[in-house]
């Protein structure tokens, strides 16, 4: 399984666009990369998934660079309501085992 | 709307005691997992199951056990709960799918405390 590798932390100010990058070098072929959102005391949610270049949805933007081996979540102007932990994940839509890391903790400051 | 729900919100038992935790699932997905997570160490896979009966370990299996008898109900088990494993506990469903997107749903978790 792939390992991923996020930012422990990060502040943002209202209104900023916030990119949070995740590494995952050891991705394979069939792997997708899939981005979560957990806000305190509740089980997280799926934002995003992607395969390779880019996705956008009515919450966020995902950038997968050719090489696969790191992507770009992008959060365009947040609000405080986006302070959240956000988690990357890689592996494929068929596997059962399906592995958080220690996600990366946005702070949106007003 | 799809639902996986948690048996309890939040629940203090005794050391040495038998711990019951129980997930059920209305999407008729294949796929369950059981979590723990824990300030500053993210979410850490307990078990999963990938159908009626099977089950496999993954991060950290130790001191708990799994049953899943029917598909839409997986058990978390805590043999003799000790202060250790104080926690909170996420439940998860996913349906084993294609190349087309498969979220992962959560239940809204369970607070353990062992006292």
């Amino acid at each position: 399984l792939a390992k991923t590798t996020q930012p422990i932390s990060m502040d943002s100010y209202e209104g900023q666009e916030v990119n949070i990058t995740c590494s995952h070098n050891n991705i394979a072929t069939n792997d997708y990369i899939t981005w979560y959102q957990q806000f305190p005391s509740q089980g997280p949610r799926f934002i995003i998934q992607g395969y390779k270049t880019k996705v956008t949805n009515e919450v966020a933007s995902l950038f997968i660079p050719a090489d696969r081996k790191s992507s770009t979540l992008s959060l365009p102007r947040v609000s405080l309501s986006d302070t959240a932990v956000y988690y990357c994940l890689v592996g494929t839509n068929t596997g059962n085992q399906f592995y958080f890391g220690t996600g990366t903790s946005l702070t949106v400051i007003p | 709307d799809v639902k996986v729900t948690q048996s309890s919100r939040y629940l203090v038992k005794r050391t040495g005691e038998k711990v019951f935790l129980e997930c059920v699932q209305d999407m008729d997905h294949e796929n369950m997992f059981w979590y723990r997570q824990d300030p500053g160490l993210g979410l850490r896979l307990i078990y999963f199951s990938y159908d009626v009966k099977m089950k496999e370990k993954g991060d950290i299996p130790e001191g708990y056990s799994v049953s899943r008898e029917k598909k839409e109900r997986f058990s978390l088990i805590l043999e003799s709960a000790s202060t250790n494993q104080t926690s909170m506990y996420l439940c998860a469903s996913r349906s084993t799918g294609g190349r087309s997107s498969t979220e992962a749903f959560f239940g809204q978790g369970t607070r353990l405390t062992v006292v």
